[in-house]
Protein backbone atom coordinates (compact mmCIF):
# COMPACT_ATOMS: atom_id res chain seq x y z
CA UNK A 1 0.00 0.00 0.00
CA UNK A 2 1.30 2.88 -1.12
CA UNK A 3 1.34 6.58 0.59
CA UNK A 4 0.38 10.06 -0.30
CA UNK A 5 3.21 11.25 -2.67
CA UNK A 6 3.34 14.90 -4.14
CA UNK A 7 5.42 16.79 -6.80
CA UNK A 8 7.86 18.47 -7.05
CA UNK A 9 9.57 18.63 -4.09
CA UNK A 10 10.21 22.42 -4.10
CA UNK A 11 9.73 24.75 -6.64
CA UNK A 12 10.40 28.61 -7.21
CA UNK A 13 8.30 31.23 -8.93
CA UNK A 14 8.25 34.54 -9.79
CA UNK A 15 5.38 36.88 -8.91
CA UNK A 16 2.93 36.98 -11.36
CA UNK A 17 3.55 33.12 -12.61
CA UNK A 18 1.07 30.54 -12.48
CA UNK A 19 1.94 27.17 -10.54
CA UNK A 20 0.68 23.49 -10.05
CA UNK A 21 1.60 21.07 -7.77
CA UNK A 22 0.57 17.62 -7.55
CA UNK A 23 -0.63 14.86 -5.46
CA UNK A 24 -1.39 10.99 -5.75
CA UNK A 25 -3.68 9.62 -3.17
CA UNK A 26 -2.71 6.80 -1.06
CA UNK A 27 -4.58 3.61 -2.26
CA UNK A 28 -8.27 2.77 -1.63
CA UNK A 29 -8.86 6.57 -1.16
CA UNK A 30 -11.06 8.62 -2.79
CA UNK A 31 -10.91 12.10 -1.16
CA UNK A 32 -8.44 14.37 -1.88
CA UNK A 33 -7.79 17.81 0.34
CA UNK A 34 -4.76 20.70 -0.12
CA UNK A 35 -4.00 22.88 2.83
CA UNK A 36 -1.44 25.81 2.95
CA UNK A 37 1.14 25.91 6.04
CA UNK A 38 2.93 29.17 6.04
CA UNK A 39 6.20 29.13 8.02
CA UNK A 40 5.74 29.14 11.69
CA UNK A 41 1.76 28.38 10.97
CA UNK A 42 -0.61 25.57 11.33
CA UNK A 43 -2.04 24.77 7.71
CA UNK A 44 -4.68 26.22 6.46
CA UNK A 45 -7.48 24.25 4.40
CA UNK A 46 -7.53 25.62 0.80
CA UNK A 47 -9.95 23.06 -0.50
CA UNK A 48 -11.58 19.64 -0.67
CA UNK A 49 -12.19 17.39 -3.64
CA UNK A 50 -14.70 13.88 -3.94
CA UNK A 51 -15.67 12.46 -6.86
CA UNK A 52 -13.68 14.76 -9.18
CA UNK A 53 -16.08 18.12 -7.81
CA UNK A 54 -14.58 20.27 -5.33
CA UNK A 55 -17.45 20.25 -2.73
CA UNK A 56 -15.70 22.22 0.24
CA UNK A 57 -13.65 25.63 -0.09
CA UNK A 58 -11.51 27.35 2.49
CA UNK A 59 -11.03 31.12 2.68
CA UNK A 60 -8.82 30.84 -0.49
CA UNK A 61 -9.67 33.10 -3.68
CA UNK A 62 -10.54 31.86 -6.87
CA UNK A 63 -6.52 31.95 -8.30
CA UNK A 64 -6.50 28.66 -6.39
CA UNK A 65 -8.15 26.22 -8.25
CA UNK A 66 -8.07 22.03 -8.49
CA UNK A 67 -8.50 19.21 -10.03
CA UNK A 68 -9.45 15.12 -9.16
CA UNK A 69 -8.67 12.98 -11.74
CA UNK A 70 -10.77 9.23 -12.27
CA UNK A 71 -7.88 7.56 -10.48
CA UNK A 72 -8.35 10.25 -7.29
CA UNK A 73 -5.15 11.77 -8.03
CA UNK A 74 -5.42 15.80 -7.94
CA UNK A 75 -3.72 19.06 -9.06
CA UNK A 76 -3.86 22.27 -7.12
CA UNK A 77 -3.27 25.33 -9.50
CA UNK A 78 -2.60 28.56 -8.45
CA UNK A 79 -2.20 31.54 -10.74
CA UNK A 80 -1.47 35.45 -10.45
CA UNK A 81 0.97 34.12 -7.94
CA UNK A 82 1.66 36.19 -4.83
CA UNK A 83 4.58 36.80 -2.40
CA UNK A 84 2.36 35.29 0.34
CA UNK A 85 1.91 32.38 -1.74
CA UNK A 86 5.21 30.99 -0.47
CA UNK A 87 4.36 28.18 1.95
CA UNK A 88 4.48 24.53 2.18
CA UNK A 89 1.35 23.16 0.01
CA UNK A 90 0.36 19.76 2.12
CA UNK A 91 -2.22 16.84 -0.06
CA UNK A 92 -4.09 14.83 2.15
CA UNK A 93 -5.96 11.80 1.22
CA UNK A 94 -8.59 10.21 2.97
CA UNK A 95 -12.09 7.44 2.34
CA UNK A 96 -15.02 9.55 3.00
CA UNK A 97 -18.00 6.79 3.55
CA UNK A 98 -15.81 4.94 5.46
CA UNK A 99 -16.30 5.56 8.94
CA UNK A 100 -13.56 7.39 9.80
CA UNK A 101 -12.41 10.20 7.17
CA UNK A 102 -8.87 10.16 8.53
CA UNK A 103 -6.48 12.23 6.83
CA UNK A 104 -3.07 10.94 5.70
CA UNK A 105 -0.97 13.54 4.73
CA UNK A 106 2.04 13.75 1.82
CA UNK A 107 5.39 15.01 2.69
CA UNK A 108 4.30 18.53 0.67
CA UNK A 109 5.89 21.08 -2.03
CA UNK A 110 7.75 23.87 -0.51
CA UNK A 111 7.29 27.03 -3.16
CA UNK A 112 8.92 29.82 -2.64
CA UNK A 113 7.68 33.36 -4.60
CA UNK A 114 10.12 35.86 -5.49
CA UNK B 1 -16.78 28.87 13.72
CA UNK B 2 -14.94 26.46 14.86
CA UNK B 3 -11.02 27.12 16.37
CA UNK B 4 -7.78 25.15 17.91
CA UNK B 5 -6.01 26.80 20.36
CA UNK B 6 -2.40 25.36 21.47
CA UNK B 7 -1.59 27.50 24.51
CA UNK B 8 2.20 26.77 24.40
CA UNK B 9 4.13 27.97 21.13
CA UNK B 10 7.46 26.00 22.86
CA UNK B 11 7.85 23.47 25.57
CA UNK B 12 10.64 22.33 26.85
CA UNK B 13 11.52 18.80 28.88
CA UNK B 14 14.17 16.75 29.09
CA UNK B 15 14.72 13.24 28.07
CA UNK B 16 12.94 10.49 30.18
CA UNK B 17 10.47 13.17 31.28
CA UNK B 18 6.55 13.18 31.22
CA UNK B 19 5.09 15.56 28.57
CA UNK B 20 1.79 17.37 28.26
CA UNK B 21 0.62 19.40 25.26
CA UNK B 22 -2.79 21.22 25.73
CA UNK B 23 -4.73 21.48 23.14
CA UNK B 24 -8.51 23.10 23.20
CA UNK B 25 -11.16 23.29 20.96
CA UNK B 26 -14.42 24.95 19.44
CA UNK B 27 -16.59 23.47 17.43
CA UNK B 28 -20.63 23.21 17.52
CA UNK B 29 -21.05 19.72 16.33
CA UNK B 30 -19.89 16.52 17.86
CA UNK B 31 -15.73 17.12 17.10
CA UNK B 32 -13.60 14.85 15.49
CA UNK B 33 -9.95 15.64 16.95
CA UNK B 34 -6.27 14.32 16.13
CA UNK B 35 -2.90 15.30 16.79
CA UNK B 36 -0.15 15.19 14.24
CA UNK B 37 3.50 15.30 14.41
CA UNK B 38 5.62 17.53 11.66
CA UNK B 39 9.54 16.77 11.96
CA UNK B 40 11.46 19.81 10.40
CA UNK B 41 10.74 20.04 5.96
CA UNK B 42 8.21 17.17 6.46
CA UNK B 43 4.57 16.56 5.92
CA UNK B 44 2.19 15.61 8.86
CA UNK B 45 2.42 11.95 10.70
CA UNK B 46 -0.79 11.06 11.84
CA UNK B 47 -0.31 10.36 15.90
CA UNK B 48 -3.92 9.35 17.11
CA UNK B 49 -7.58 10.45 16.69
CA UNK B 50 -10.78 10.60 18.71
CA UNK B 51 -14.29 9.63 16.99
CA UNK B 52 -16.09 8.47 19.65
CA UNK B 53 -16.28 6.02 22.66
CA UNK B 54 -13.09 5.74 24.86
CA UNK B 55 -12.14 9.15 25.93
CA UNK B 56 -8.58 7.89 26.19
CA UNK B 57 -7.14 6.96 23.39
CA UNK B 58 -4.18 5.38 22.40
CA UNK B 59 -1.41 6.44 19.84
CA UNK B 60 1.76 5.44 17.79
CA UNK B 61 4.76 6.26 19.49
CA UNK B 62 3.32 5.61 22.97
CA UNK B 63 1.32 8.65 22.59
CA UNK B 64 -2.29 8.79 24.32
CA UNK B 65 -4.79 11.49 24.42
CA UNK B 66 -8.01 12.40 26.39
CA UNK B 67 -11.15 13.96 25.30
CA UNK B 68 -12.66 16.05 28.23
CA UNK B 69 -15.96 17.38 26.76
CA UNK B 70 -16.65 19.73 29.40
CA UNK B 71 -13.69 21.66 29.26
CA UNK B 72 -12.87 21.15 25.24
CA UNK B 73 -9.89 19.91 25.49
CA UNK B 74 -7.86 16.73 23.96
CA UNK B 75 -4.80 17.12 25.50
CA UNK B 76 -1.53 14.78 24.50
CA UNK B 77 0.35 12.99 26.51
CA UNK B 78 3.85 10.43 26.95
CA UNK B 79 4.85 9.03 30.41
CA UNK B 80 8.72 9.15 29.24
CA UNK B 81 9.97 11.32 25.90
CA UNK B 82 13.07 10.50 23.61
CA UNK B 83 15.19 12.65 22.06
CA UNK B 84 13.70 11.76 18.50
CA UNK B 85 9.88 13.69 19.96
CA UNK B 86 11.43 16.58 19.32
CA UNK B 87 9.09 17.68 16.63
CA UNK B 88 6.61 20.37 16.03
CA UNK B 89 2.74 19.13 17.01
CA UNK B 90 -0.71 20.25 16.07
CA UNK B 91 -4.40 19.57 17.07
CA UNK B 92 -6.89 19.58 14.70
CA UNK B 93 -10.37 19.29 14.52
CA UNK B 94 -12.95 18.32 11.86
CA UNK B 95 -15.98 16.82 11.25
CA UNK B 96 -17.01 12.88 10.28
CA UNK B 97 -17.60 13.28 6.45
CA UNK B 98 -17.12 17.26 6.30
CA UNK B 99 -16.09 18.83 3.34
CA UNK B 100 -14.70 22.08 5.72
CA UNK B 101 -11.47 19.75 6.11
CA UNK B 102 -9.91 20.01 8.96
CA UNK B 103 -8.77 23.06 11.54
CA UNK B 104 -5.43 23.13 13.04
CA UNK B 105 -3.99 25.02 16.07
CA UNK B 106 -0.22 27.00 15.75
CA UNK B 107 1.15 24.22 16.88
CA UNK B 108 3.72 23.63 19.77
CA UNK B 109 7.03 23.47 19.13
CA UNK B 110 8.88 20.69 21.44
CA UNK B 111 12.61 20.97 22.31
CA UNK B 112 13.76 17.79 24.43
CA UNK B 113 17.37 18.56 26.92
CA UNK B 114 19.52 15.60 26.98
Amino acid sequence: ETGVTQSPTHLIKTRGQQVTLRCSSQSGHNTVSWYQQALGQGPQFIFQYYREEENGRGNFPPRFSGLQFPNYSSELNVNALELDDSALYLCASSLVGGGTDTQYFGPGTRLTVL
Amino acid sequence: AQSVTQPDIHITVSEGASLELRCNYSYGATPYLFWYVQSPGQGLQLLLKYFSGDTLVQGIKGFEAEFKRSQSSFNLRKPSVHWSDAAEYFCAVGALGGADGLTFGKGTHLIIQP
